[in-house]
């Protein structure tokens, strides 16, 4: 599986944008960037994901590098209830037919 | 319209002990996938089942049994209990291109 790196964590303020970085130099032309984020006490929860476009939704946008060895997820404006763990990963295709490889994520804090 | 929910929310068993953990999709998904998420690290796939059928397995041992019902309904099933089987294990049903994560069982093994 194609490897993902993020930072191990995060600051920001309540109602600022948050750009949440991620390496992914390996991936393939079939992988698609996926995001989830994991609420304290709760399963993940998808996010977004894209391909090759940026891609957005009412949760969050995903900007993907040209070269596509790089991904960010951008909150536009954080809150509270944003806080929690977040998971870049590569994945074949439509997640559904295959499996997620969780890496370490980045736990984002968010400060009122 | 539910989510995934999964049962129970807790469990205590002993080293050596069996457990099976439930799981029921959102409706009308066919795919349910398990994981395994330790304390302070990113859930880790223990397979996935389709059709009745285990269409995926990640690393985990033999002692790691599923199965999947026709109503899509899956249960994992974990033989002579490890301490380092102690875990979160999470269930997550899709459809077509996303996952839904149940809220999760809580195993300790003491």
């Amino acid at each position: 599986d194609a490897k993902t790196t993020q930072p191990n964590s995060m600051e920001s303020n309540e109602e600022e944008p948050v750009h949440l970085p991620c390496n992914h130099s390996t991936i393939s032309g079939t992988d698609y960037i996926h995001w989830y984020r994991q609420l304290p006490s709760q399963g993940p929860e998808y996010v977004i994901h894209g391909l090759t476009s940026n891609v957005n939704n009412r949760m969050a946008s995903l900007a993907i590098a040209e070269d596509r060895k790089s991904s960010t997820l951008i909150l536009h404006r954080a809150t509270l209830r944003d806080a929690a763990v977040y998971y870049c990963i590569l994945a074949r295709g439509g997640t559904s037919y295959g499996k997620l490889t969780f890496g370490q994520g980045t736990i984002l804090t968010v400060h009122p | 319209d539910a989510g995934v929910t999964q049962s129970p929310t807790h469990l205590i068993k002993t080293r050596g002990q069996q457990v099976t953990l439930r799981c029921s999709p959102k409706s009308g998904h066919d795919t349910v996938s398990w994981y395994q998420q330790a304390l302070g690290q990113g859930p880790q796939f223990i397979f996935q089942y389709y059709e009745e059928e285990e269409r995926q397995r990640g690393n985990f041992p033999d002692r790691f049994s599923g199965h999947q019902f026709p109503n899509y309904s899956s249960e994992l099933n974990v033989n002579a209990l490890l301490l380092g089987d102690s875990a979160l294990y999470l269930c997550a049903s899709s459809h077509s291109g996303r996952n839904f994560f149940g809220p999760g069982t809580r195993l300790t093994v003491l």
